[in-house]
């Protein structure tokens, strides 16, 4: 089982549609989640910070489950900018001060 | 502004030719990463400096060497280059410290193994 799972997509949506994307993790210890874009051929870029109480940046929203060690992304009324590859990324271990990345889901919002 | 920057942004080399990759960063982060990039795939973590402690991760090729002569400087060197080897080269910096592990990525460097 990969430490960090997505479903790697691609979710085609049309403009202004919601989409929401999964992102499950192994280690229950791990202690900060993140979601960071990645445009085509370029670096990632972080989007958000991921709380335990959710929270929320302008169209986007995060969600932590550590039950189900289970973090989601919500998307409303998507954007042809939006179009990218979402990767799921968790501290797993605060001792190795490393991050362990999702190999990313990728959106593509078409007009 | 304050940034990550990595040279050269495209790097050929030869089979079994050494190269060198370079990152520096204005952001006084005292923790820098290397990380490869295939396509598709997840940034698999090289290894990382905490100020001048290296820490590599096990499954790290000993081809792969890294050097932080300073703060500021951080590079990567690949001894022998294999075909298998040609991916992007990303380096990330944060403020060690703490749980929440923002990392700031330089733009890559793309390296081709002909």
């Amino acid at each position: 089982r990969k430490e960090v799972e997505q479903d790697p997509g691609p979710f085609n949506v049309p403009e202004g549609a919601t989409v929401a994307f999964n992102c499950t993790y192994s280690n229950s210890a791990s202690q900060s989640f993140f979601w960071y874009r990645q445009d085509c051929r370029k670096e990632p870029k972080l989007l958000m910070s991921v709380y335990s109480s959710g929270n929320e940046d302008g169209r986007f929203t995060a969600q932590l489950n550590r039950a189900s060690q289970y973090i989601s992304l919500l998307i409303r009324d998507s954007k042809l900018s939006d179009s990218a590859t979402y990767l799921c990324v968790v501290n797993m271990d605060t001792g190795r001060r490393a991050l362990t990345f999702g190999s990313g889901t990728r959106l593509q919002v078409q007009p | 502004d304050a940034m990550v920057i990595q040279n050269p942004r495209y790097q050929v080399t030869q089979f079994g030719k050494p190269v060198t990759l370079s990152c520096s960063q204005t952001l006084n982060h005292n923790v820098m990463y290397w990380y490869q990039q295939k396509s598709s795939q997840a940034p698999k973590l090289l290894f990382h400096y905490y100020d001048k402690d290296f820490n590599n991760e096990a499954d790290t090729p000993d081809n792969f060497q890294s050097r932080r002569p300073n703060t500021s400087f951080c590079f990567l060197d690949i001894r022998s280059p294999g075909l298998g080897d040609a991916a992007m080269y990303l380096c990330a910096t944060t403020l060690g410290g703490g749980f929440y592990h923002e990392q700031y990525f330089g733009p890559g460097t793309r390296l081709t193994v002909t």
